[in-house]
């Protein structure tokens, strides 16, 4: 199995509401990624997981909170968005938290905010 | 200036024609990788290579590390391969530094 799911494909939250998205893989990956990505634009990184601990914040507002509760699961709790926070939300995976680890991704949780 | 530099931005083809997108950056890396994005969202990594060339199928990566730049090329193109194609490279850490991507349609 080398998929990298998530779920819901597609979110629309308003300001007020709190959701969270999940994304998993079974490939035995120690390092799980969430990145952001506006359109015509690359990823961003956001936050990285290395064995099930948080090792990278890239100064996200605290109204995105990782969780990563097992090796193969990792949430994002979104609470009080703002409307430029609607965007395509990737979670990627790798075997290892180098930059020289093949990561793979997910399809993506395309995100509105009302 | 860009620590990551694709080009061109934007692409359009014939079938068949052999494609090319370029890929420079300022800074040593440890590894550079080529990522293909369809429309849908999600991101594929086509390579990792840190020397030399790979190859799989229709597609080919090369990487000069002394001039600091990589090629990737498409054989024989074909309508699939419409999108959007990043350059992403492994300068410190775990973090990747994307390119702008190079968005590449080929027509029938």
């Amino acid at each position: 199995d080398t998929e990298v799911t998530q779920t819901p494909k597609h979110l629309v939250m308003g300001m007020t509401n709190k959701k969270s998205l999940k994304c998993e893989q079974h490939m035995g990956h120690r390092a799980m990624y969430w990145y952001k990505q506006k359109a015509k634009k690359p990823p961003e990184l956001m936050f990285v997981y290395s064995y099930e601990k948080l090792s990278i914040n890239e100064s996200v507002p605290s109204r995105f909170s990782p969780e990563c509760p097992n090796s193969s699961l990792l949430n994002l709790h979104l609470h009080a968005l703002q409307p430029e926070d609607s965007a395509l939300y990737l979670c990627a995976s790798s075997r290892g938290s180098g930059d020289s680890y093949e990561q793979y991704f997910g399809p993506g949780t395309r995100l509105t905010v009302t | 200036k860009n620590e990551v530099e694709q080009s061109p931005q934007n692409l359009t083809a014939q079938e068949g024609e052999f494609i090319t997108i370029n890929c420079s950056y300022s800074v040593g890396i440890s590894a550079l990788h080529w990522l293909q994005q369809h429309p849908g969202g999600g991101i594929v990594s086509l390579f990792m290579l840190s020397s030399g060339k790979k190859k799989h199928g229709r597609l080919i990566a090369t990487i000069n590390i002394q001039e600091k730049h990589s090629s990737l090329h498409i054989t024989a193109s074909h309508p699939r391969d419409s999108a959007v194609y990043i350059c992403a490279v492994g300068i410190s850490g775990s973090r990747l530094t994307f390119g702008e991507g190079t968005q590449l349609t080929v027509n029938p």
